[in-house]
């Protein structure tokens, strides 16, 4: 069971659509993330959070929009995609502090998207 | 800057043969180091991870890495391979004194044959 929940793990949406994807983490970390997993391609890292807070934001289309109400939640709202959107969307949290470096990423199962 | 290097897109093996799966990285200062596996249909999971101290590192499932820091490797390794190992392995950079957000390889999908 992971500590990271992501819903839906499936969504199929029109290009017109839109729909919201959300996380959330029962772990006490302080920084949220949302990475996209293409075919064939390197994990790409959208956005991160840390205590609310976006503190990246890696060059992505307006039609992605975040939103980080509390350390525990995170969504990703879709309006207006591409095909070329489709992807399996991963939220991962981490601690993050001066004693928390190095500490590692817990992911989600991610949500698989599907724009059509 | 840092980089990721996993060497392989694809290794297959068959099942209780050994593996390696190669990672490189580039940086300018110390790194923290990472791998992650994920299995079809879900996220990434960490396996193990180098943080200082020993340059032999153990991990979940039979796992292990070696740090080397003179050929900047952190190559994964295990004895012997079961079907169930059957996964996509990722590495993971993580620089000192930076924003501390990993830089992840490509990955490196392990084919475990019968």
């Amino acid at each position: 069971e992971t500590g990271v929940t992501q819903t839906p793990r499936h969504l199929v949406m029109g290009m017109t659509n839109k729909k919201s994807l959300k996380c959330e983490q029962h772990l006490g970390h302080n920084a949220m993330y949302w990475y996209k997993q293409s075919a064939k391609k390197p994990l790409e890292l959208m956005f991160v959070y840390n205590f609310k807070e976006q503190t990246e934001n890696n060059s992505v289309p307006s039609r992605f929009s975040p939103e980080c109400p509390n350390s525990s939640h995170l969504f990703l709202h879709l309006h207006t995609l591409q095909p070329e959107d489709s992807a399996l969307y991963l939220c991962a949290s981490r601690e993050t502090g001066t004693s928390s470096y190095n500490s590692p990423l817990h992911f989600g199962n991610g949500t698989r998207l599907t724009v059509t | 800057a840092q980089s990721v290097t996993q060497l392989d897109s694809q290794v297959p093996v068959f099942e209780e043969a050994p593996v390696e799966l190669r990672c490189n990285y580039s940086s300018s200062v110390s790194v923290y180091l990472f791998w992650y596996v994920q299995y079809p249909n879900q996220g990434l999971q960490l396996l193990l991870k180098y943080l200082s101290g020993s340059t032999l590192v153990k991990g979940i499932n039979g796992f292990e890495a070696e740090f080397n820091k003179s050929q900047t490797s952190f190559h994964l390794r295990k004895p012997s391979v079961h079907i169930s190992d059957t996964a996509e392995y990722f590495c993971a950079v993580i620089r000192s004194g930076g924003s501390y957000i990993p830089t992840f390889g490509r990955g490196t999908s392990l084919i475990v044959h019968p």
